[in-house]
């Protein structure tokens, strides 16, 4: 089974500063998703951003870019020019994807970072 | 993104009763409904995952008898938490995920349960 592990309970940044987050997870599997979920203090959970495995490149999305090491099993977040609004527990998620192209299954969780963004 | 919805958002009972938490997917037809628990600062813990017209597939150690799930049609799901203990109390999520060679899920925004 895959396993998703986030050693950061806890983090602080500096508005404006960059801060990154960390995670690592574990699978045999070759062909999978890798996301970033953030939930803010209204507990809705919001997608952030997402990774194929057999892609090469990093992901991004505005302010938000990861580093994907697949040898290593590594999927950090960067998040730059923070801002108070990122202010939120962030989740590490994984997902397979089958031979055919369709991504099935669960979700499998981190631990969660909750990141606070200080003026 | 499309919306999913939860109704109630809170819901306080007395031990011992039942409670009902619906789940909508507002603008896309789910194929797959997933029920997560919540505890505070806490990750989301899968309880079960339900797919339209079948039985759902509870994770280990979560009682199905006590976590009856329904997914009735391709737009609702509904978890009902039978004779509620205090235990009980958290933070429940439901999500939604549809058809496609992507199928994104996506989250419900939580239903607070509070057993006295």
């Amino acid at each position: 089974a895959q396993t998703v592990t986030q050693s950061q309970p806890e983090m602080s940044v500096q508005e404006a500063e960059t801060v990154t987050l960390s995670c690592t997870y574990d699978t045999s599997e070759n062909n999978y998703y890798l996301f970033w979920y953030k939930q803010p203090p209204s507990r809705q959970m919001i997608l952030v951003i997402r990774q194929e495995a057999y892609k090469q490149q990093n992901a991004t999305e505005n302010r938000f870019s990861v580093n994907f090491q697949k040898a290593a099993k590594s999927f950090s977040l960067k998040i730059s020019d923070s801002q108070l609004g990122d202010t939120a527990m962030y989740f590490c998620a994984f997902r397979f994807l089958n031979a055919g192209g369709t991504s099935y299954g669960k979700l499998t969780f981190g631990q969660g970072t909750i990141l606070t963004v200080h003026p | 993104g499309a919306v999913v919805s939860q109704h109630p958002s809170r819901v306080i009972c007395k031990s011992g009763t039942s409670v009902k938490i619906e789940c909508r997917s507002l603008d896309f037809q789910a194929t797959t409904m997933f029920w997560y628990r919540q505890f505070p600062k806490k990750s989301l813990m899968l309880m079960a995952t339900s797919n339209e017209g079948s039985k759902a597939t509870y994770e280990q150690g979560v009682e199905k008898d006590k976590f009856l799930i329904n997914h009735a049609s391709l737009t609702l799901s509904t978890l009902t938490v039978t004779s509620a203990h205090p235990e009980d109390s958290s933070f429940y999520i439901c999500s939604a995920r549809a058809g496609g060679s992507y199928n994104e899920q996506f989250f419900g925004p939580g239903t607070r349960l509070t057993v006295l």
